[in-house]
């Protein structure tokens, strides 16, 4: 199975939106919506925040919003603020009963 | 709130078996709900799902590393396990044990992950 694609960098002002693409299959983004999205801050483990495509888990700032067309999700950072600066890794379920991450983003709040 | 926690080895010489195993505190692996999994992630890189396991003992593996890998379940002692065979320079990584919900696939709770390095 091939990774997801996703740009390996993003950049944005405090304040500005940016939005992460993560491109698959109709194997696995484009067949299911179960698409989910991390944060992690270096040393850390990821964080879960957004699952089924668009959805937020409990304590999840509503900043952070998921979405999908055909083949493609998306993950957007509205508000950017200093603590947004991290990786971010896509996620998808697939046909196989395994799970695929994308390459990872990391974003630069300038 | 379930906690999770790698343990095992940090070193490991090539050729040899790389065993670790997740701690499950504050939940049951027992209980049906989730599949428990392995991901690693070299150093300065992208994560890659390894495997995982549900409660009937049923497990699917990344096909890359189907013939090095094996994840099995404890439930006596709350854990799950993984060991990879036959290891080289390029299974250095740090392996994160995670819970994924039936429901979402997604992983929700994570341990704080293990550096183990392949080397002489």
């Amino acid at each position: 199975q091939s990774a997801l694609t996703q740009p390996a960098s993003v950049s944005g002002s405090p304040g500005q939106s940016i939005t992460i693409s993560c491109t698959g299959t109709s194997g696995d983004v484009g067949g299911y919506n179960y698409v989910s999205w991390y944060q992690q801050h270096p040393g850390k483990a990821p964080k879960l925040l957004i699952y089924g495509v668009g959805k937020r888990p409990s304590g999840v700032s509503d900043r952070f919003s998921g979405s999908k067309s055909g083949i493609t999700a998306s993950l957007t950072i509205s508000g950017l603020q200093a603590e947004d600066e991290a990786d971010y890794y896509c996620s998808s379920h697939t046909s196989s009963s395994t799970w695929v991450f994308g390459g990872g983003t990391r974003l630069t709040v300038l | 709130h379930v906690q999770m926690q790698e343990s095992g080895p940090g070193l490991v010489k090539p050729s040899q078996t790389l065993s670790l195993t997740c701690t499950v505190s504050g939940d049951s692996i027992s209980r049906g709900s989730y599949y428990w999994t392995w991901i690693r992630q070299p150093a300065g890189k992208g994560l890659e799902w390894i495997g995982r396991v549900y409660t009937s003992g049923r497990t699917f593996y990344n096909p890359s590393l189907k013939s090095q890998v094996s994840i099995s379940l404890d439930t006596s002692e709350n854990q799950f396990s993984l060991d990879l065979v036959s290891v080289t320079a390029a299974d250095t990584a740090i392996y994160f044990c995670a819970r994924a919900e039936l429901g979402t696939t997604s992983f929700d709770s994570w341990g704080q992950g293990l550096l183990v390095t392949v080397s002489p």
